[in-house]
């Protein structure tokens, strides 16, 4: 059974306190791995998608990176629009559709 | 271009009646998928359709059912509604079928179950 994890549940920076969120993954075959940010009440917000290991891609203050096991969403000087839930979700390649199974995210608070 | 539209946007409903979501795709966009988001979890899969066909199904009961039309729309169903369907009900278009290609999200329909 694809399983993903995310740590931590929560996590409060001081804008410009740069960190990183994990997501550890177990699943047969990886097809794509997905970050999403999501605001509270609403759908989420594709970031970005990494499809095999030493992958990395950037936006703004956000760089996503992939190994064989977890992923990682680092953030560099946050400011307090980057406060959010982040949501990281793989697809399987044993699923012969689209599927997506998530984390129960990494809830963001940056404080001004 | 439009995103993906859901409607309604709120829906409160009794216990033991039946619900429909509606979504729309993403022009170009031939798969719909469904998820139900429980307060403080991640998105579940529930359903996927791709040209009008079911692909996938997740761990949801018989309860739930869906159809996607010519246009690529889609319908959601939920009969015999439990507390326990109270949730964030979300659709998510892509353009194709089995590739990890993205999927966008649209804003979701809350409905609460008393």
């Amino acid at each position: 059974e694809d399983q993903v994890t995310q740590s931590p549940e929560a996590l409060r920076l001081q804008e410009g306190e740069s960190s990183s969120l994990n997501c550890s993954y177990t699943v047969s075959g990886l097809r794509g791995l997905f970050w999403y940010r999501q605001d509270p009440g609403k759908g989420p917000e594709f970031l970005f998608t990494l499809y095999s290991a030493g992958e990395e891609k950037e936006k703004e203050r956000l760089k996503a990176t992939l190994t064989k096991k977890e992923s990682f969403l680092h953030i560099t000087a946050p400011k307090p629009e980057d406060s959010a839930t982040y949501l990281c979700a793989v697809q399987a390649a044993s699923n012969a559709g689209n599927m997506l199974t998530f984390g129960g995210g990494t809830r963001l608070m940056v404080k001004p | 271009d439009a995103g993906v539209t859901q409607s309604p946007t709120h829906l409160i409903k009794t216990r033991g009646q039946q619900v429909t979501l509606r979504c729309s795709p993403i022009s170009g966009h031939k798969s719909v998928s469904w998820y139900q988001q429980v307060l403080g979890q991640g998105p579940q899969f529930i359903f996927q359709y791709y040209e009008k066909e079911e692909r996938g199904r997740g761990n949801f009961p018989d309860r739930f059912s869906a159809r996607q039309f010519p246009n690529y729309s889609s319908e959601l169903n939920v009969n015999a509604l439990l507390l326990g369907d109270s949730a964030l009900y979300l659709c998510a278009s892509s353009w194709g079928q089995g590739m990890a290609n993205e999927q966008f999200f649209g804003p979701g329909t809350r409905l609460t179950v008393l």
